[in-house]
């Protein structure tokens, strides 16, 4: 079975700066990918960055940034010069191996709030 | 490109009413998924189709809840009768494939929001 842990419910940040979004995780498998997701008021779950396990460097999007480290088994988002349109629900998630190809499982998210 | 499709956007029933949820994925990809998130969670899978085919459906309770995706492009999830607990977004997504062992991308529609009163 496989487990996101996001232990911040809320986070605040100043527009402008940068702000990193925790993550861990926990699964058995040797090969597995880390997906983060923005979900605005509006319901809709947006794609914002993915992470193999096996990729060496840490995956960069624009402004996000994935902080992956296996052995600690973390994948924090960092956003950096964040903007108001930035403030939104942001889910971590795990995708699943063996017969379950695909399958995501997701965290509880945290929701992220942009002060002008 | 267009994105996945999803209808209707919004919808209120009474407890033990039917209702029935509609999804098009992106053109050409052969896997779909259903997700439920109930309000203040991260959704969860209810059920994966590769093409038509059913490859996890483990979490759909199937007493009540139903999905078919016939010819392997759009795909119907049935309630059938609902309960309050049912109230929740039923999110519908999509992938190019899911044959890779490190996941694919999944691209989500809008979501459609039930009330069960």
């Amino acid at each position: 079975a496989q487990k996101i842990t996001q232990t911040q419910p809320g986070m605040f940040v100043q527009e402008k700066e940068a702000v990193t979004l925790d993550c861990t995780y926990d699964t058995s498998d040797q090969s597995y990918g880390l997906f983060w997701y923005k979900q605005p008021s509006s319901g809709e779950m947006i794609f914002l960055i993915y992470q193999g396990s096996y990729d060496e460097q840490n995956a960069t999007e624009g402004r996000y940034s994935l902080n992956f480290q296996k052995a600690r088994k973390s994948a924090n988002l960092v956003i950096s010069a964040s903007q108001l349109g930035d403030s939104a629900m942001y889910f971590c998630a795990i995708s699943a191996g063996g017969t379950s190809y695909g399958k995501l499982t997701f965290g509880q998210g945290t929701i992220l709030t942009v002060h002008p | 490109e267009a994105g996945v499709a999803q209808s209707p956007r919004y919808k209120i029933i009474e407890k033990r009413q039917s209702v029935a949820f509609w999804c098009n994925p992106i053109s050409g990809h052969a896997t779909l998924y259903w997700y439920q998130q109930i309000l203040g969670q991260g959704p969860k899978l209810l059920i994966q189709f590769q093409n038509n085919g059913v490859v996890d459906d483990s979490q759909l309770p199937k007493d009540r809840f139903s999905a078919e995706r016939l010819k392997g492009v759009d795909s119907t999830l049935k309630i059938q009768p609902a309960k309050l607990e049912d109230s929740a977004v039923y999110l519908c997504a999509s992938s190019f494939w899911a044959g890779g062992p490190s996941g694919e991308t999944q691209y989500f529609g809008p979501g459609t929001r039930l009330l069960v009163l």
